[in-house]
């Protein structure tokens, strides 16, 4: 089965601690993508992968870091959690970044994460 | 700069009654413009997309129209159902300047609520 498969889905943290919210897909697809989303303000990309060891800014990436070292894997890294970084996360992966129009994206399931 | 503004944010209707929900973005390059639904707890899954080639696609009881002047499209539920109750996306894809990979900014949203 086709997936986007995220881990874990809930996490409780404090501030400072590092962590990482791992994200898995099985499509062999060269795109991926992290998404965090707060009420109010929609989906905000924070940091996107065209392909092994390519990896770029999205729209908000402060207090985040990725690595893409195989295709399938693309973690998301808080190197000293904040309260403010408190949100729902998503990964997504797709064909390819070129031609979105032929290319759907695929969502994971989540990561609610909570920064005391 | 890359926006898209979704309205309303949040929209009642009745069942059988029908639902409109707009959106409008700044790029006139986008040429993928998504639609997602999110059910509570879930994540964000595709309903219907539209290219910038085509004015209007319709899926049953779904449709999305595009006016590229204008730079507006909307998604239309006729014969609403309670089990449309849920958050809804809108998305346009944006060209990357620097690498020409595209990305999807999203509308932040519109709660439904359809009443029995």
């Amino acid at each position: 089965e086709a997936q986007v498969t995220q881990n874990p889905r809930y996490l409780i943290t404090v501030t400072g601690k590092k962590l990482t919210v791992t994200c898995s897909q099985n499509m062999n697809h060269e795109y991926m993508s992290w998404y965090r989303q707060d009420p109010g303000l929609g989906l905000r990309q924070i940091y996107y992968s065209m392909n092994v060891e390519v990896t770029d800014k999205g729209d908000v990436p402060e207090g985040y870091k990725v690595s893409r070292k195989e295709k399938r894997n693309f973690p998301l890294i808080l190197e000293s959690p904040s309260p403010n970084q408190t949100s729902l996360y998503f990964c997504a992966s797709s064909l390819t970044g070129q031609k979105l129009a032929k290319n759907i994206q695929y969502f994971g399931a989540g990561t609610r994460l909570s920064v005391l | 700069g890359e926006n898209v503004e979704q309205h309303p944010s949040t929209l009642s209707v009745q069942e059988g009654d029908s639902a409109v929900i707009k959106c409008t973005y700044s790029d006139s390059a986008s040429n993928y413009f998504p639609w997602y639904k999110q059910e509570l707890g879930k994540r964000p899954q595709l309903i219907i997309d539209i290219r910038s080639n085509v004015g209007e696609k319709k899926d049953q009881r779904i449709a999305v129209t595009l006016n590229k002047t204008a730079k507006h499209f909307s998604l239309h539920i006729t014969e609403t159902q309670p089990e449309d109750s849920a958050v809804y996306f809108c998305a346009a894809s944006i060209q990357r300047r620097n690498t020409g990979f595209q990305k999807l900014v999203f509308g932040t949203g519109t709660r439904l609520l359809v009443s029995p």
